[in-house]
């Protein structure tokens, strides 16, 4: 399996600041990595997919930059309601596999 | 409106059997993989199996083959999860997930609001 690797596991940020998160795969995934959020007592939503590419709906302070290896999740100006848990996924290979999370919190 | 709604809390003993379910609507639900993906208390995601509603072809992990059953019903767009014997350690929320393809890769569009398993004594 491929495994993926998220840092920092948690960061806690004041809004209005920008965050990066990072995910690091195990091998190459050219670009099939996806983004993740998750607040608690929810089911996870979709903020990117294909690396880059932001879902509908999802505000335009979120973006995502990689490929291979190495992925980014940027939040420019960080929001009250992003305070959440983040995952990678990687869909290059079966099993799909998941980063461990990245716990942000709102100072 | 696209969405997965999942059957209620369970709780079990260990050694019993169950069948947890997820029902789609507002999209054809036989065109779409649905993947069952496993959240322990506390801990991160991981991916279980899918299955092909129009065929009921299925794959699975490796971490959950003949562990769990998972299968789906076409006519009343439903999805199944299913175990033959419980352990303490299946104690988790499952979600099931809608299976789109994206720019050319797949990724989870929709999500059921998940499951709760307990398995206790």
């Amino acid at each position: 399996d491929i495994q993926m690797t998220q840092s920092p596991s948690s960061l806690s940020k004041s809004v209005g600041d920008r965050v990066t998160i990072t995910c690091r795969a195990s091998q190459s995934l050219s670009y099939y990595l996806n983004w993740y959020q998750q607040k608690p007592g929810k089911a996870p939503k979709l903020l990117i997919y294909a690396a880059s590419t932001l879902q509908s709906g999802v505000p335009s302070r979120f973006s995502g930059s990689g490929s291979a290896t190495d992925f980014t999740l940027t939040i420019s100006s960080l929001q009250p309601e992003d305070s959440a848990v983040y995952f990678c996924q990687q869909t290059y290979s079966t099993p799909p596999t998941f980063g461990q999370g990245t716990k942000l919190e709102i100072k | 409106e696209v969405q997965l709604v999942q059957s209620g809390t369970e709780v079990k003993k260990p050694g019993e059997s169950l069948k947890i379910s997820c029902k789609g609507s507002g999209y054809t639900f036989s065109d779409y993989w649905v993947a069952w993906v496993r959240q322990m208390p506390g801990k991160g995601l991981e991916w279980m199996g899918i299955v092909y509603p129009d065929d009921s072809d299925t794959r699975y992990s490796p971490s959950f083959q003949g562990q769990v059953t998972i299968s789906a019903d076409k006519s009343i767009n439903t999805a199944y999860l299913q175990w033959s014997s419980l352990k303490a350690s299946d104690t988790a929320i499952y979600y099931c997930a809608k299976t789109t393809v994206l720019n050319g890769r797949d990724a989870f569009d929709i999500w059921g609001q998940g499951t709760l398993v307990t398995v206790s004594s």
